[in-house]
């Protein structure tokens, strides 16, 4: 089966932990995304990679790091720096950044 | 001003009847515009892509587009109960898809 995997699907921290969330794909896309949506908002984009061992930030990278060492994997970490990291974080990948998007089934973060 | 704008909602529409979400954007040399369908607690999914001016048809869903104007919709026939949702426009601009807010669409039986 073809697709985009995140794990876990739901998160609980503490605050003051980094935390890292997973996502792969196998896809083959050159593209992958990482989004975060709010209740009742829109999507945010944190970071996004077109090649492997590339990244460039989006509207709201600030206290989130992420790396691209491999086509199929993305990870972000939520770093303590964040000041409001509960959210649903979802990650999307594409095969160039004009075409579709698509999404992986995301992770709920919740940092109390 | 936003760069990609959408009607929250919510859109009421009784069931049996076409559903009309619009879409206004602000890069004018945009190129690729999506539709995105996003059910509550969910990962949006992708339902119409549209690359050229006018009309695109896929099943009940279709979708027009308006570079001139700035402006995609997206029509559904026959609504039904499963369309309830809220759906997303979608703008590619600057090596980027920019994401409207969405619209709550729901309908009524």
């Amino acid at each position: 089966d073809g697709g985009i995997t995140q794990s876990p699907k739901y998160l609980f921290r503490k605050e003051g932990q980094n935390v890292t969330l997973s996502c792969e794909q196998n896809l083959n896309h050159d593209a992958m995304y990482w989004y975060r949506q709010d209740p009742g908002q829109g999507l945010r984009l944190i970071y996004y990679s077109q090649i492997v061992n590339d990244f460039q930030k989006g509207d709201i990278a600030e206290g989130y790091s992420v790396s691209r060492e491999k086509k199929e994997s993305f990870p972000l970490t939520v770093t303590s720096a964040q000041k409001n990291p509960t959210a649903f974080y979802l990650c999307a990948s594409s095969t160039s950044p004009s075409y579709e998007q698509y999404f992986g089934p995301g992770t709920r973060l919740t940092v109390t | 001003q936003k760069e990609v704008e959408q009607n929250s909602g919510p859109l009421s529409v009784p069931e049996g009847a076409i559903a009309s979400l619009n879409c206004t954007y602000s890069d004018r040399v945009s190129q690729s515009f999506f539709w995105y369908r996003q059910y509550s607690g969910k990962s949006p999914e992708l339902i119409m892509s549209i690359y050229s001016n006018g009309d695109k048809e896929d099943g009940r869903f279709t979708a027009q587009l308006n570079k001139a104007s700035q402006y995609v919709s997206l029509l559904i026939r026959d609504s039904q109960p499963s369309d309830s949702a809220t759906y997303l426009c979608a703008v590619h601009s600057a090596s980027k898809i920019i994401f409207g807010s969405g619209t709550r669409l729901s309908i009524r039986p």
